[in-house]
């Protein structure tokens, strides 16, 4: 199975910051990246895949990037609504796996 | 718009197996261009893929359930069920039933709102 790891696994920070999270995959697994936002007690939301193509309906101050091995996620200007933990999922070959996830919380 | 609700008990003893059903409103589970999955996380801890069926009845499992997962489609009720045989404590989870895009498995969007289920005698 392919390993994704994340980082960090919590970042605390302030509305209107700009905040990156990285993924990592054991092996290459070209563009097949997507990450999904999931809030206390709620089904995660598909935000990116395809590594950089946005989900509709997602706001633009989400971007992912990458390919191969090393993905991030970047929300350009945090909102309120924006607290959340975060996951990358890997598409390249089954199982599908999921990294561990990264937890954005308030400074 | 598409809506996924699952259900079934939420307790279940050690060495049964579980039976969840997925709701789907706003659309069919007929339509062969969707996949859909089903995926768990325990408690305080990350997602793992269970498996999908698409095309009224092709599935793939995740190896490591491989062994012990059903996943079938009820045409007449519009329902994905899940059946896990053998359960342990570390099937202890939330369940989610969620859907990919058209023709595409990868992705999985929406997400049923999911449903606990604790392993315990």
């Amino acid at each position: 199975d392919i390993q994704m790891t994340q980082s960090p696994s919590s970042v605390s920070a302030s509305v209107g910051d700009r905040v990156t999270i990285t993924c990592r995959a054991s092996q290459g697994i070209s563009s097949w990246l997507a990450w999904y936002q999931q809030k206390p007690g709620k089904a995660p939301k598909l935000l990116i895949y395809t590594a950089s193509s946005l989900q509709s309906g997602v706001p633009s101050r989400f971007s992912g990037s990458g390919s191969g091995t090393d993905f991030t996620l970047t929300i350009s200007s945090l909102q309120p609504e924006d607290f959340a933990t975060y996951f990358c999922q890997q598409a390249n070959s089954f199982p599908f796996t999921f990294g561990p996830g990264t937890k954005v919380d308030l400074k | 718009q598409v809506q996924l609700q699952e259900s079934g008990p939420g307790l279940v003893k050690p060495s049964e197996t579980l039976s969840l059903t997925c709701t789907v409103s706003g659309g069919s589970v007929t339509v062969g261009t969707y996949y859909w999955s089903w995926i768990r996380q325990p408690p305080g801890k990350g997602l793992e893929w269970i498996g999908y069926i698409y095309d009224r009845g092709i599935t793939n499992y995740n190896p490591s359930l491989k062994s012990r997962v059903t996943i079938s489609l009820d045409t007449s009720k519009n329902q994905v069920s899940l059946k896990l045989t053998s359960m342990t404590a570390v099937d202890t989870a939330v369940y989610y039933c969620a859907r990919g895009p058209p023709g595409d498995p990868n992705w999985f969007d929406p997400w049923g709102q999911g449903t606990q289920v604790t392993v315990s005698s």
